[in-house]
């Protein structure tokens, strides 16, 4: 079983909608949770990290973690032709690693 | 700031040849992550050095390994390179790596080296 699935998508939305983005993981220890966005042909930048369960927001992004059900999500709102890439859900325990999902591509239609 | 930086950008080798790859880390950061990241799927972590040393290892044979510099630059080495080796070979660079269990800050990631295997 890997330690984190993705929903594989793609998802094509048109510009203004909401994009929500899944994931589950496996191994319950203490760990942060990530997300990561990669455009095409670049390396991934970290949009946001959070540890506990709830909610966390960075402008028009939202990322929830719920640990009972071992599921972690990302909105974006008012999404943008530019928000246009794949987006990789991420997990890092005590250790050292990032152990990622598979990614999923979103395409924001103007 | 440049960032996290890697050479080559691109990269053909043929079957059982040996490759280096090569990255510079974020100013102010002493640890080095190398992930290999098959087309379509998430990068998957290869190793981390931290004060010149192999610190973790994931799943990858012998034929990956690695090195770091006193000035945390790092490469990464991989002998009798097969097909499935082909991929794109990202570097991130954190700091905080005497803190464990820390978040060990973000992890900065460059734009990764193309390797085709041919």
């Amino acid at each position: 079983q890997k330690e984190v699935e993705q929903d594989p998508g793609p998802l094509s939305v048109p510009e203004g909608a909401i994009v929500s983005l899944n994931c589950t993981y496996s191994n319950s220890a203490f760990q942060y949770f990530m997300w990561y966005r990669q455009y095409s042909r670049k390396g991934p930048e970290l949009l946001m990290y959070t540890y506990s369960s709830g909610n966390k927001e960075d402008g028009r992004f939202t990322a929830q973690v719920d640990k009972s059900s071992k599921y972690i999500s990302l909105f974006i709102r008012d999404s943008q032709p530019s928000d246009s890439a794949t987006y990789l859900c991420a997990k890092k325990r005590n250790d050292y690693k990032l152990s990622f999902g598979a990614g999923t591509t979103v395409t924001v239609r103007a | 700031d440049a960032g996290v930086t890697q050479s080559p950008t691109h990269l053909i080798k043929t079957r059982g040849q040996q490759v280096t790859l090569r990255c510079s880390p974020k100013s102010g950061h002493d640890t080095v992550s190398w992930y290999q990241q098959a087309l379509g799927q998430g990068p998957q972590f290869i190793f981390q050095y931290y004060e010149e040393e192999e610190r973790q290892r994931g799943n990858f044979p012998d034929r990956f390994s690695g090195h770091q510099f006193p000035n945390y630059s790092s490469e990464l080495n991989v002998n009798a390179l097969l097909l499935g080796d082909s991929a794109l070979y990202l570097c991130a660079s954190s700091s905080g790596g005497r803190r464990e269990g820390h978040l060990n800050t973000e992890a900065f990631f460059g734009q990764g080296t193309r390797l085709t295997v041919v």
